[in-house]
């Protein structure tokens, strides 16, 4: 199965700073089927990109994601208060469908 | 902006099974393929495996494909996973995940369900 591994695990920052945070893939992701999910305390994840760089429905344009092969990424361009969360890729390309282990964003 | 409603909490024990449902109420149930997703607590996501909604084919995790069973009610528009043999370890939520097309399982997970927590305990 393809592994993903997410850096940073936590990611201090503060509102109206540039986030970026990564994803890499132990192989290459197909077709760059590559997802971004947000994720808050007690709730369920949110799907902000797919297909490494589009965004989903009602996402803001602060919010871009980048890459191929096994390096992707995403970035925030100015955070605020709202995007701090738990952010997981996942690739979709190939099954079993696996999730990276996530970076906590946090102030 | 499709919602979808699972079932309650539920607690069982070691060796027992739980079916948990997933619906999406007014919308075109046959038009979607559903993923199940979990997460223990404190831990990230695992992709548990899909179903369509159209056809009913299935596309299971290999670690699970022993225990668990996913199936559709295209009359009622619900989905549900049964898991068997439970263990201590697969204490988690539990989420239903519909995808926007039922012909593939590559595909990614738009619209999420607000979970269901399983308890596995003696």
């Amino acid at each position: 199965e393809i592994v993903l591994t997410q850096s940073p695990g936590t990611l201090s920052l503060s509102p109206g700073e540039r986030a970026t945070l990564s994803c890499r893939a132990s192989e290459s992701v197909t077709s760059r089927y590559l997802a971004w999910y947000q994720q808050k305390v007690g709730q369920a994840p949110r799907l902000l990109i797919f297909d490494a760089s589009s965004r989903a429905t009602g996402i803001p344009d602060r919010f871009s994601g980048s890459g191929s092969g096994t390096d992707f990424t995403l970035t925030i361009s100015r955070l605020e208060p709202e995007d701090f969360a738990v952010y997981y890729c996942q690739q979709y390309g190939r099954s079993p469908y696996t999730f990276g282990q996530g970076t906590k964003l946090e102030i | 902006q499709v919602q979808l409603v699972q079932s309650g909490p539920e607690v069982k024990k070691p060796g027992a099974s739980v079916k948990v449902s997933c619906k999406a109420p007014g919308y075109s149930f046959s038009s979607y393929g559903i993923s199940w997703v979990r997460q223990a607590p404190g831990q990230g996501l695992e992709w548990m495996g899909w179903i369509s909604a159209y056809n009913g084919n299935t596309n299971y995790a290999q670690n699970l494909q022993a225990r668990v069973t996913m199936t559709t009610d295209t009359s009622t528009g619900t989905a549900y996973m049964d898991l068997r043999s439970l263990r201590s370890d697969d204490t988690a939520v539990y989420y239903c995940a519909f995808t926007q097309n039922p012909y593939t399982s590559s595909l990614p997970f738009h619209f999420w369900g607000p979970g269901t927590l399983v308890t596995v305990s003696a």
